[in-house]
């Protein structure tokens, strides 16, 4: 079945140093749609980065991923972290099945 | 718009007692998501509905857990003798179709004691 991997549930950075949280996924289905979800404490999780379009660039508030079919990855990157960056992310698959989600990546920034 | 609307925010239980949790999803949406929350299991899909028919309830502990969606504008998860275990924060999200952004409310913590 679908499935969604993210290997690192914690990722501590210092500031100004560049972020990487890493994102595969599995579907049998080609029409894949990828999601980053970023979760801030007492908030609800909302959508950072979406992206269906092989090998295509998003971007969104300093952060950008690029969905690569042919590896089955959405790797999500910023170029210098900030600490209000600090919070839960989700990567998500949806296709024609459930949504699944990965198990999140906690990134913790210090100063 | 107010958002995907879920009550209440805050819910305790005693260990054999029921709970009811309330969604209320952003109108015009035909898809509804319910989640779980825990620190050791991240976000878990429970099950969801289009249109108001349930699709997917995989994610469902089948014996004590129930979805229903009997009209556009609520769906309820029903969690019958609640354990300790089943303490967590339970997400209900909602989205245009299924391949749209989620738009998630802000979570029922159910506290089972």
């Amino acid at each position: 079945g679908d499935s969604v991997t993210q290997k690192e549930g914690l990722v501590t950075l210092t500031e100004g140093l560049p972020v990487m949280l890493n994102c595969t996924y599995q579907t049998i289905y080609s029409n894949a749609f990828l999601f980053w979800y970023v979760h801030y404490l007492n908030e609800s999780p909302r959508l950072l980065l979406k992206s269906s379009t092989d090998n295509k660039r998003t971007e969104h508030q300093g952060f950008h991923a690029t969905l690569h079919k042919s590896s089955s990855s959405f790797h999500l990157q910023k170029s210098s972290a900030q600490l209000s960056d600090s919070a839960l992310y989700y990567c998500a698959l949806n296709n024609n099945n459930a949504p699944r989600f990965g198990a999140g990546t906690k990134l913790s920034v210090k100063p | 718009n107010a958002g995907v609307i879920q009550t209440p925010r805050h819910k305790v239980t005693g260990k054999g007692q029921e709970a009811t949790l309330w969604c209320e999803p952003i109108s015009g949406h035909s898809a509804v998501f319910w989640y779980r929350q825990t620190i050791v299991q991240g976000l878990e899909f429970l099950t969801y509905f289009r249109n108001q028919a349930p699709i997917d309830d995989s994610g469902m502990p089948k014996e004590r857990f129930s979805a229903q969606m009997p009209n556009q504008s609520h769906s309820t998860l029903k969690i019958q003798s609640t354990q300790p275990q089943d303490s967590a924060v339970y997400l209900c999200a909602s989205s245009r179709d299924n391949y749209a952004e989620q738009f998630f409310g802000p979570g029922t913590r159910l506290t089972v004691l």
